[in-house]
């Protein structure tokens, strides 16, 4: 079945260290989201790629970086310079043109 | 700028009784309207979603919502809830001409009692 792979599922880190989460989809989308949740804020968007080697910041992308070196694959690096990492991280994909999102399961990370 | 304002943070329902969820956004220009559904630790999962066409939109589940325009509202209704049906609920807007960048609100839990 197609779908959106996040991993791992849950990730525990040291303050000062970075940590990169994985999303992998097998939908042939074109295009892949990266989102933050925390309680009681619903869903922001950190950055999304339209199509391959190329990507935008989204409304917090600050302390976070990405990569699209292929379709299949958007990962994003959380690293020390984001100040308050601990949250909810669901990757999303959509097909070019389409509107509706189709998102992974997400990952847990908490910062000790 | 879009946004999308949820009045509800929390939505407490007797089993088989009837719901509303309200979802108001604002926009200057045309918009695509969703709702979305979260079972804990779990990703969103589209409910329904209106495009164009008929006001009043069917999703999965019996849920049901309809769009006003002169209202900015897009409320999420169903007549009869099951224990089944309590989650996150998010509505969210796009604009037509960037319909790849979706602002969400920020929820309402729905929770059904027995």
């Amino acid at each position: 079945d197609g779908g959106i792979t996040q991993s791992p599922k849950y990730l525990f880190r040291k303050e000062g260290q970075n940590v990169t989460l994985s999303c992998e989809q097998n939908l042939n989308h074109d295009a892949m989201y990266w989102y933050r949740q925390d309680p009681g804020q619903g869903l922001r968007l950190i950055y999304y790629s339209q199509i391959v080697n190329d990507f935008q910041k989204g409304d917090i992308a600050e302390g976070y970086s990405v990569s699209r070196e292929k379709k299949e694959s958007f990962p994003l690096t959380v690293t020390s310079a984001q100040k308050n990492p601990t949250a909810f991280y669901l990757c999303a994909s959509t097909a070019r043109g389409a509107n509706v999102l189709t998102f992974g399961a997400g990952s847990r990370l908490t910062v000790l | 700028a879009q946004s999308v304002t949820q009045l509800d943070s929390q939505v407490p329902v007797f089993e088989e009784a009837p719901v509303e969820l309200r979802c108001n956004y604002s926009s200057s220009v045309s918009v695509y309207l969703f709702w979305y559904v979260q079972y804990p630790n779990q990703g969103l999962q589209l409910l329904l979603k209106y495009l164009s066409g008929s006001t009043l939109v069917k999703g999965i589940n019996g849920f049901e919502a309809e769009f006003n325009k002169s209202q900015t509202s897009f409320h999420l209704r169903k007549p009869s809830v099951h224990i089944s049906d309590t989650a996150e609920y998010f509505c969210a807007v796009s604009e037509r001409d960037s319909s790849y960048k979706l602002i969400f609100g920020s929820g309402t839990r729905l929770l059904v009692r027995p």
